[in-house]
């Protein structure tokens, strides 16, 4: 396949309802990065998937977000209990191990809380 | 807390002119700065990158300053396009993996 897909393109939820946004990878890529684009923000880091390793969580802003991948390729980000202030774009990467440096963005996932 | 800090928001210059982006930063420890590119509705897509051991990198009309003393890095567009249009982000990290972005900088080319 070509670069990284994300699924849905976009999502309008209410207010406290669940959410899971997709994100499949380039084929091959052993690192994939979630990150969150809010409106003239830039980009911030979220969580990081590296092979079999423990994830870097350390960007997830609460406890109502939280990751996972499974198989080593396809992850999904879960945000519970969604807030107005969780509108953002989120946004998917892939690296290969060897090139972390280079990170290839999916076109993202615009979720509106409303 | 942005840990890197990008000017100006916006800028408009015209088609053969030159562009310039300024971004500064506070954390030493940072060792990788890259520039990414986006397009309206596309994801970020990495331009040039350099690390702090050069002072300068230039790919094709594309440049990066680097003054280690400042903690301050640029992007400079030589001979500006229409198709140059887009929103330029700056970063940088320790390591390569988890990026610290600036605010962006969207660019506008007039023809």
């Amino acid at each position: 396949g070509a670069g990284v897909s994300q699924s849905p393109s976009n999502k309008v939820t209410e207010k406290g309802k669940d959410v899971e946004l997709r994100c499949d990878p380039i084929s091959g890529h052993t690192a994939l990065y979630w990150y969150r684009q809010s409106l003239g923000q830039g980009l911030e880091f979220l969580i990081y998937f590296q092979g079999n390793s423990a994830p870097d969580k350390s960007g997830l802003p609460s406890d109502r977000f939280s990751a996972e991948r499974t198989g080593g390729s396809v992850s999904t980000l879960t945000i519970q209990r969604t807030q107005q202030e969780d509108s953002a774009v989120y946004l998917c990467a892939s690296s290969s191990r060897t090139r972390t440096d280079t990170q290839y963005f999916g076109p993202g996932t615009r979720l509106t809380v409303l | 807390q942005q840990q890197v800090k990008q000017s100006p928001q916006s800028l408009i210059v015209q088609k053969g002119g030159i562009s310039i982006i300024n971004c500064a930063y506070e954390n030493t420890a940072f060792d990788y700065f890259p520039w990414y590119q986006q397009f309206p509705g596309k994801g970020p897509a990495l331009l040039i990158a350099i690390r702090p051991d050069v002072s300068e990198k230039k790919e094709g009309r594309f440049t990066i300053s680097f003054n280690k003393s400042a903690k301050q890095f640029s992007l400079h567009i030589m001979d500006s396009q229409p198709g140059d249009s887009a929103t330029y982000f700056c970063a940088a990290s320790r390591g390569d993996y988890k990026l610290s972005f600036g605010a962006g900088t969207t660019v506008t080319v007039r023809a």
